[in-house]
């Protein structure tokens, strides 16, 4: 498809349990953004990628939260020790260089920690 | 990056147009306004942006104030699908879309 893709959509995860959240954005989009959102909530960024350089990771709540992008496309988001407060949908987004340009969602990964 | 203030909610009669509305006092002169709409279990969803002049798209209208302090998007005649959370929000130069509570928009048949 021809938009960016998450992937899985759904996770249950055990509590101590450590996930990963993989992103495909749109090919050709140098910019990678992550966000969290709980129930209820509007999202919240987690952090920024240019190509493969992280810009920006202010968002990132822990050191339990580790996000890389090693060639400049997919990403993936790592959280270690899942805690029950993680639990939320993770959205990713894209878009060009630019601040004119549009910024694209994926549908997001639903994380559950039980 | 500066902040917006909308209504919580808004509420809409279908095939009525809806105004709602944004302020962003503190916006920036290369501060773009964009907007976005969330439905419900479904990522954010790209409505309109612009910078200084009013925009059309397909989806809507965007009108923007001489002074840039606020703006006011347009949907021209609201749907039922038109239902969501929707997300007035500045990008700044860190280039990150820092989201707020929005409003939420009922329509009714």
């Amino acid at each position: 498809g021809a938009g960016v893709s998450q992937s899985p959509r759904y996770k249950v995860a055990k509590r101590g349990q450590d996930v990963a959240l993989r992103c495909d954005p749109i090919s050709g989009h140098v910019s990678l953004f992550w966000y969290q959102q709980a129930l209820g909530q509007g999202p919240e960024f987690l952090t920024y990628f240019q190509n493969e350089a992280q810009l920006d990771k202010s968002g990132l709540p822990s050191d339990r939260f580790f996000a890389e992008r090693p060639e400049g496309s997919v990403s993936t988001l790592k959280i270690q020790r899942t805690q029950q407060e993680d639990s939320a949908v993770y959205l990713c987004a894209s878009s060009l260089l630019g601040l004119g340009n549009t910024i694209y969602f994926g549908e997001g990964s639903w994380l559950t920690v039980v | 990056d500066a902040k917006t203030t909308q209504p919580n909610s808004m509420e809409s009669n279908e095939e009525e147009p809806v105004h709602l509305p944004c302020n962003h006092s503190t916006i920036s002169g290369t501060d773009y306004i964009h907007w976005y709409r969330q439905l419900p279990s479904q990522g954010p969803e790209y409505v309109i942006h612009g910078l200084t002049s009013n925009v059309n798209n397909r989806m809507a209208s965007l009108a923007i104030a001489e002074d840039r302090k606020s703006s006011t998007l347009i949907l021209h005649r609201a749907t039922l699908r038109d239902a969501a959370v929707y997300y007035c929000i500045l990008r700044g130069y860190t280039g990150k879309l820092i989201f707020g509570q929005g409003t939420t928009l009922q329509v009714k048949p």
